[in-house]
């Protein structure tokens, strides 16, 4: 069964600007995690934020986890044409590293 | 240079007929994954593997088979009882436990008519 849910959104945005995105599941997790895709082409892990953690950074990146709400978001700031890709949540239940992928958004960041 | 290869890029198959994707890495880890990718849809969970000669079903086994003789290599075959096989698919890797990263291949578009 499907634990990550992104919000089923696609989204376009000019350069420069920034990117939200969220993700709700439905049971509890050990961890969360955020991969990239560029069209065609394999998953790039982007963050990894664990149960007992709120927020984390990495580089423009910022992530965001409430368990009481079981939801997660990602924010990409100052985004660059490069950003242009699908992005997709994986939750971590049992902590055995099994992820469960939601269907991911697509953003577009426009030069 | 590490990482993890796939290999075709692109396969095509006639109804009927089993086809084996390969996946190896060389980057020392435990545990492999192979993945589904349907257009516009997540990821989902075909086997996995955390320890040589040992693999488990995900969320849709059938139709498909594994092995896992060597630590470096994890081969998916799909059956001609998968009745619907064209897709992407992912293989990946990472180490063995709680939170490491998945460290995924580039893919093969398996396409059967």
């Amino acid at each position: 069964s499907q634990q990550g849910e992104e919000d089923p959104q696609a989204l376009s945005i000019q350069e420069g600007e920034n990117a939200t995105m969220n993700c709700s599941y439905k049971t509890s997790i050990n961890n969360l995690q955020w991969y990239r895709q560029n069209s065609g082409r394999g998953l790039v892990h982007l963050i990894l934020i664990r149960s007992n953690e709120r927020e984390k950074h990495s580089g423009r990146l910022r992530v965001t986890l409430d368990t009481s709400k079981k939801s997660s978001s990602l924010l990409i700031t100052a985004s660059r044409a490069a950003d242009t890709a699908s992005y997709f949540c994986a939750t971590d239940r049992n902590g055995n590293n099994r992820l469960a992928f939601g269907k991911g958004n697509q953003v577009v960041v426009i030069p | 240079d590490g990482g993890i290869t796939q290999s075709p890029k692109y396969l095509f198959r006639k109804e009927g007929q089993n086809v084996t994707l390969s996946c190896e890495q060389n980057l020392n880890h435990d545990a492999m994954y192979w993945y589904r990718q349907d257009p516009g849809q997540g990821l989902r969970l075909i086997y996995y593997s955390q320890i040589v000669n040992d693999f488990q079903k995900g969320d849709i086994a059938e139709g498909y088979s594994v092995s896992r003789e060597k630590k470096e290599s994890f081969p998916l075959t799909v059956t001609s009882a998968q009745k619907n096989p064209t897709a992407f698919y992912l293989c990946a890797s990472s180490l063995q436990g709680d939170g490491y990263e998945q460290y995924f291949g580039p893919g093969t578009r398996l396409t059967v008519t």
